[in-house]
């Protein structure tokens, strides 16, 4: 069965700082793997996902993370956060093999950028 | 491109009561899926509709039903509602394929007194 883990219910970082919103997952086999951001009284919105090939995905708004199949991870990540990054975002995995199968999400982080 | 669009946004049940709720995916998408997304289970799925045919049903009793149109429009139908079933169900449509990125609508918000 897959499944996928958000460690933190929160990460407050300051403006213009780095951050970093942690994601590990769960699949027998090479998962597809995404990221998804949901504004206050919103629906969720695609950010990034990795299919195959380099392990740095670029996605929208600057946001990227990192495949590491060693350590089953898939952190998202920004250089410089903006306090409009403030959101709760979302991981999620898929796992390709033995038919399609539904989307399994994370519990979701709440990023607090602070001013 | 209009982007998925549910109706109503807000709504206001008693128990007992039955409700249909309503997602128009984006324009070419024939997959449309369901999430039932709460404070204290956060984002569970309910089922997915692909082509008008159920393709994957997640863990909820058989008092949660849909069913997708030939439009690709799908409903979303509670019956005898329950206190707990107070939530923000969320639509999302894409293409279809495993590797394809969902886009959601805005929800409905169910309030269930």
């Amino acid at each position: 069965a897959q499944s996928v883990a958000q460690p933190e219910d929160q990460v407050n970082v300051a403006e213009g700082n780095p951050l970093t919103v942690k994601c590990t997952y769960s699949v027998s086999g090479n998962p597809y793997l995404f990221w998804y951001v949901q504004y206050p009284n919103r629906g969720l919105q695609f950010l990034l996902k990795y299919i195959t090939g380099d392990n740095l995905v670029k996605g929208s708004y600057g946001f990227e993370a990192e495949f590491n199949k060693s350590q089953t991870s898939f952190h998202l990540k920004k250089p410089s956060a903006l306090v409009s990054d403030s959101a709760l975002y979302f991981c999620a995995v898929r796992d390709p093999r033995g038919g399609y199968q539904k989307v399994t999400f994370g519990t979701g982080t709440k990023l607090q950028v602070i001013p | 491109k209009a982007g998925v669009t549910q109706t109503p946004r807000y709504l206001i049940k008693t128990r007992g009561q039955q409700v249909t709720l309503s997602c128009s995916p984006i324009s070419g998408h024939r997959s449309v899926s369901w999430y039932q997304q709460t404070p204290g289970q956060g984002l569970q799925f309910l089922f997915e509709y692909f082509s008008e045919t159920q393709r994957n049903k997640g863990n909820f009793p058989g008092r949660f039903s849909g069913r997708q149109f030939s439009n690709s429009r799908s409903e979303m139908n509670v019956s005898t509602l329950e206190l707990g079933d107070s939530a923000l169900y969320l639509c999302a449509s894409g293409y279809g394929r495993d590797y394809n990125e969902q886009f959601f609508g805005p929800g409905t918000r169910l309030t269930v007194l």
